[in-house]
């Protein structure tokens, strides 16, 4: 079954990076795209970005150029999330799911929360 | 960007009751590019359905979704216990700026 499998919980001082990874298997990698959407804790989903595993193309939400980098390993079905210059509004519930229509996750990681603390 | 605005905020039902959730978007969403996710505290969002009225794979059929343009609805026939949640729309017409609303909690009366 198609599983997608998050890294966990992340404590980051202020200027800092975080990555996070996403494991997926159940399904052939490379063809589908994967999103990462957030969610600040008590607050509504908020799209990140997304990446296509089979050429590492991306596109990063506006307020996030700049400062997001996302990749994926093939060999090892895994895609990536990194975050620099953290800030307190970076708190949040970082989400990863499988495209299969063009824009909607189907399939989504368990979410791994990055909290943000001087 | 795309501005989705859902209502109610709230919806508070009672199980076999009937609900209906709202979605409209600040322009006229591309093919009806729109996704209803339901979201229960501590987990993923879950996929419901997309473009606009098509169900996700397991979804039962008291989720129905319908809409076009700019208004898009949710119904739920028939509530039950597990239904209680909160719903998201989002539009997927204008790559790569997907946007979600606000969302719209389904509480028990």
């Amino acid at each position: 079954q198609v599983q997608l499998v998050q890294s966990g919980a992340e404590v980051k001082k202020p200027g800092a990076s975080v990555r996070v990874s996403c494991k997926a298997s159940g399904y052939t990698f490379s063809p589908y795209f994967i999103h990462w959407v957030r969610q600040a804790p008590g607050q509504g989903l908020e799209w990140v970005g997304w990446i296509n595993p089979s050429s590492g193309g991306t596109d990063y939400a506006q307020k996030f150029q700049g400062r997001i980098s996302m990749t994926t390993d093939t060999s090892i079905n895994t895609a990536y999330m990194e975050l620099k210059r953290l800030t307190s509004d970076d708190t949040a519930f970082y989400f990863c799911a499988r495209d299969i229509y063009g824009g909607v996750g189907d399939y989504w990681g368990q979410g791994t929360l990055v909290t943000v603390s001087s | 960007e795309i501005v989705l605005t859902q209502s109610p905020g709230t919806l508070s039902l009672s199980p076999g009751q009937r609900a209906t959730l709202s979605c409209r978007a600040s322009q006229s969403v591309s093919s009806n590019y729109l996704a209803w996710f339901q979201q229960k505290p501590g987990q993923a969002p879950r996929l419901l359905i997309y473009e606009a009225s098509t169900r996700a794979t397991g979804i039962p059929d008291r989720f129905s979704g319908s809409g076009s343009g700019t208004d898009f609805t949710l119904t739920i026939t028939r509530l039950e216990p597990e239904d209680f949640a909160v719903y998201y729309c989002q539009q997927y017409g204008y790559s790569p700026k997907f946007t979600f609303g606000q969302g719209t909690r389904v509480e028990i009366k």
